[in-house]
Parts: C-alpha cells; sequence; structure tokens
C-alpha cells in the first residue's frame, strides 16, 4: 500500500496563480485533512473531511477550496496565491476521529512570490 | 484559541544522552500526542495519551499525560543518531475538536 500520497512535492507560484495541491490515500480511510507548517510553527488544520461529499472547515481556512468526490482523493485549491500562503502543505487521512489515528503524506513545500 | 507551547525549541545533545522535551497548555486536552517529523517527511506519531495521568513507553522513548491534562512531557533514553529529528506534541480536547499542535523541538544528536 502506498498510504497517503502528495503531489507535487515542490512548487513555486506567482502571485495571484491558482494550483490544485493533490491527496489520495489507498487505505479507505473515510477522515482527511490538509494541515499547513509554516516555519518554527506546529501544524494548522486548513479543512477537512468526513467522508466523500462531505467537507467542513478548519482552523486557518481562509483562501482555500476543497471538495471531495471520492474516498481517495481530496485535493487542495489554492484560487488566487499569496506570499502568506508560502508554506509546507499536509495531508493526512484517518479510519477514526480518535486524534493519533492520522497517517500523514510527505507534504508539498509551496513558495508563492 | 488553544495554544501549546513546546519546550525546548531546539536541542544539541551528544550520542547516548538521556533527553527530554514538554509540552504546556493553557487549558486542558484529553488527549496527548508525540510525533516525529523527519526532513521531508510527515508527522509520524510515537506515543498516543489517553488519560491524565498515564506513562506510556514506546521502546527508548516514555511520554507521561500530565495530571491537570494541561502538560505532557517525553523522554528519550540513550540517544542515538536517528533519533535526529522534529518532535512535535498535539493535544485534543474532544472528537468533536480539532488537534492542535505545538511547534516542535528540534533534536540533534552529535555521534
Amino acid at each position: 500500500n502506498a498510504g497517503v500520497t502528495q503531489t507535487p512535492k515542490f512548487r513555486i507560484l506567482k502571485i495571484g496563480q491558482s494550483m490544485t495541491l493533490q491527496c489520495t490515500q489507498d487505505m479507505n480511510h473515510n477522515y482527511m485533512y490538509w494541515y499547513r507548517q509554516d516555519p518554527g510553527m506546529g501544524l494548522k488544520l486548513i479543512y477537512y473531511s468526513v467522508g466523500a461529499g462531505i467537507t467542513d472547515k478548519g482552523e486557518v481556512p481562509n483562501g482555500y477550496n476543497v471538495s471531495r468526490s471520492t474516498t481517495e482523493d481530496f485535493p487542495l485549491r489554492l484560487e488566487l496565491a499569496a506570499p502568506s500562503q508560502t508554506s509546507v502543505y499536509f495531508c493526512a487521512s484517518s479510519y477514526s476521529v480518535l486524534a493519533g489515528a492520522q497517517y500523514f503524506g510527505p507534504g508539498t513545500r509551496l513558495t508563492v512570490t | 484559541g488553544q495554544q501549546l507551547n513546546q519546550s525546548p525549541q531546539s536541542m544539541f545533545i551528544q550520542e547516548g544522552e538521556d533527553v527530554s522535551m514538554n509540552c504546556t497548555s493553557s487549558s486542558i486536552f484529553n488527549t496527548w500526542l508525540w510525533y516525529k517529523q523527519e526532513p521531508g517527511e510527515g508527522p509520524v506519531l510515537l506515543i498516543a495519551l489517553y488519560k491524565a495521568g498515564e506513562l506510556t513507553s514506546n521502546g527508548r522513548l516514555t511520554a507521561q499525560f500530565g495530571i491537570t491534562r494541561k502538560d505532557s512531557f517525553l523522554n528519550i533514553s540513550a540517544s542515538i543518531p536517528s533519533d535526529v529529528g522534529i518532535y512535535f506534541c498535539a493535544g485534543q480536547l474532544d472528537l468533536n475538536n480539532d488537534m492542535r499542535f505545538g511547534a516542535g523541538t528540534r533534536l540533534t544528536v552529535k555521534p
């Protein structure tokens, strides 16, 4: 099993550009999450999903959108990239809402200049 | 929002030494977790604590859930070079709440 995979690994965007960060899991987990990690900071939750067709905002959702059309995929969309969105983005999935059940992907490092 | 304060920010130790790091919060959590993150990878769960006062070990790692539910510590005994990484604490109040993460402790182990 591949677990949680994320693409791309790295990306540089110009201000105002848009892009989609891809996340796929092959563990048949219902719960999926997007976090961002800024330098010297802990992870902050952007959006999460409890199942296909259901998404909800986390702590820092502004500037992002998500969709969950299948159990496996949970893409994160940036419509108008801003320098404040420079960060490392982690996707995670879990079989439960219980803390500690989340498996994290390897991350996407995004720079907006 | 709930803030987690993790200390120290960084540690430089000699191989074989023991390590201790801790995490405190201004509000209570009912679950405490410790993760390790290596360069270019996502966090990996080391230990999960679900009960106040609980002391749990995972090999050379030991973590405790503080009695007040506002703190937790992680000890690593007899450190080795592969212990290098960033260690994060995280807390969750209940199943209706997100996890909150500390800023991490960066550990460097000198052979």
